[in-house]
């Protein structure tokens, strides 16, 4: 039992390059998260995707995508990134309401 | 507007010291109040919930946390501090049926 997996690790860009960064969990959650982690500022959320089939804006979703290819897996794509979006991406999933939401290990992302 | 805060950026124990963290919310309705803790390049950890009843939550490494609806703060504590409690931790409150909203975080080193 893994959790919440994330790929990669660590991620260096150029300005106007793509990427598309992956989360798998193995939970058997029906919900999933992108987060991102800036200093000072907490984790704001980017999309969701509260089940199979469906995905949601989070906070700041400007400059980003998300595909929720089955109940396993759950995208996030920079199309063209900036450096503003240089910074710490988590995944999580986790259930309804009261359900705690569970923390893949990071994906570290420099736009340069 | 910021639903949940937490007031100190960092906060600085003896080891053996009872530590505290200090979170307030500002939801309407009954909220759904978690405390995570995130060590060194790792992702968030989950450490408790107050969903209902007692106000006082018990959670993983010794840590419980005091929900009080009339100062609207959900206080992280443990009663002796320990070199490994040393992390950054967040407070986040439910919004809606799936999303979380997180608090800046608190630094907290413990001495030994």
């Amino acid at each position: 039992n893994a959790g919440v997996t994330q790929t990669p690790k660590f991620q260096v860009l150029k300005t106007g390059q793509s990427m598309t960064l992956q989360c798998a969990q193995d939970m058997n959650h029906n919900s999933m998260y992108w987060y991102r982690q800036d200093p000072g500022m907490g984790l704001r959320l980017i999309y969701y995707s509260a089940s199979e089939g469906t995905t949601d804006k989070g906070e700041v979703p400007n400059g980003y995508n998300v595909s929720r290819l089955n109940k396993r897996e759950f995208s996030l794509r920079l199309e063209s990134a900036a450096p503003s979006q240089t910074s710490v991406y988590f995944c999580a999933s986790g259930g309804y309401s009261t359900d705690t939401q569970y923390f893949g290990p990071g994906t570290r992302l420099t736009v340069l | 507007a910021q639903s949940v805060a937490q007031p100190e950026d960092q906060v600085n124990v003896a080891e053996g010291n009872p530590l505290t963290v200090k979170c307030t919310y500002s939801v309407s309705g009954n909220p759904y109040l978690f405390w995570y803790v995130q060590y060194p390049n790792r992702g968030l950890q989950f450490l408790l919930k107050y969903i209902t009843g007692d106000n006082l939550v018990k959670g993983s490494y010794g840590f419980e946390a005091e929900f009080n609806k009339s100062q609207t703060s959900f206080h992280l504590k443990k009663p002796s501090a320990l070199v490994s409690d040393s992390a950054l931790y967040f407070c986040a409150v439910r919004k809606g049926d799936y999303k979380l909203s997180f608090g800046a975080g608190t630094t907290v080193t413990v001495r030994a």
